[in-house]
């Protein structure tokens, strides 16, 4: 089955950028989302199809997807920003929903 | 308003049967995919199944398929869940959520904790 790789955890100095990264075989390929959630929370979509960013999300969270990662940036991070990210793909060849193990974004 | 609301959660033993429901409103159920999605405690999103909008089509995450059904009544826009054969390792917080093609998933519900141990 489709893989998703993250790193647990990424730290950044409030106003400064974060980039979350998201790897799997040829994901370039694939349409990416990315969803916050914060302690005690479900889910929020706050990216989809690598880049596209629903309506109420702040233009501060922009995506790319090239190759074999995909990446969601937040730039100018705020306290608000502190939560779990996951990413997901559909993997066409299992007929699955793929989440990564989640980042964590801390604001120092 | 989309709203998303689960219920059936229970502490059950291990080895039984519960049946989760997703009450969906603030949109045209029928026309819409949904998933189950779970969360064990500390840990992170597993997709667990999803179901076409006519119900006609269903997917399985391998950890599941054979115990779990998914079905929906899109008359009265309903989203449900049965699970047989729990496990222990069953025990999350299940959210329901509402796909949008190429898009994810927009909408979640709030979840339902389901517990399985003796």
């Amino acid at each position: 089955s489709y893989v998703l790789t993250q790193p647990p955890s990424v730290s950044v100095a409030p106003g400064q950028t974060a980039r979350i990264s998201c790897g799997g075989d040829n994901i370039e390929t694939k349409g990416v989302h990315w969803y916050q959630q914060r302690p005690g929370q479900a889910p929020v979509r706050v990216l989809y199809d690598d880049s596209v960013r629903p309506s109420g999300i702040p233009e501060r969270f922009s995506g790319s997807n090239s190759g074999n990662t995909a990446t969601l940036t937040i730039s100018r991070v705020e306290a608000e920003d502190e939560a779990d990210y996951y990413c997901q793909v559909w993997d066409y060849s299992n007929d699955q929903y793929v989440f990564g193990p989640g980042t964590k974004v801390t604001a120092l | 308003e989309v709203q998303l609301l689960e219920s059936g959660g229970d502490l059950v033993q291990p080895g039984g049967s519960l049946r989760l429901s997703c009450a969906a409103s603030g949109f045209t159920f029928s026309r819409y995919a949904m998933s189950w999605v779970r969360q064990a405690p500390g840990k992170g999103l597993e997709w667990v199944s999803d179901i076409s909008g006519s119900g006609a089509s269903t997917n399985y995450a391998a950890s599941v398929k054979g115990r779990f059904t998914i079905s929906r009544d899109n008359s009265n826009n309903t989203l449900y869940l049965q699970m047989n054969s729990l496990r222990a390792e069953d025990t999350a917080v299940y959210y329901c959520a509402k796909e949008v093609p190429k898009g994810g998933f927009d909408y979640w519900g709030q979840g339902i904790l389901v517990t399985v141990s003796s």
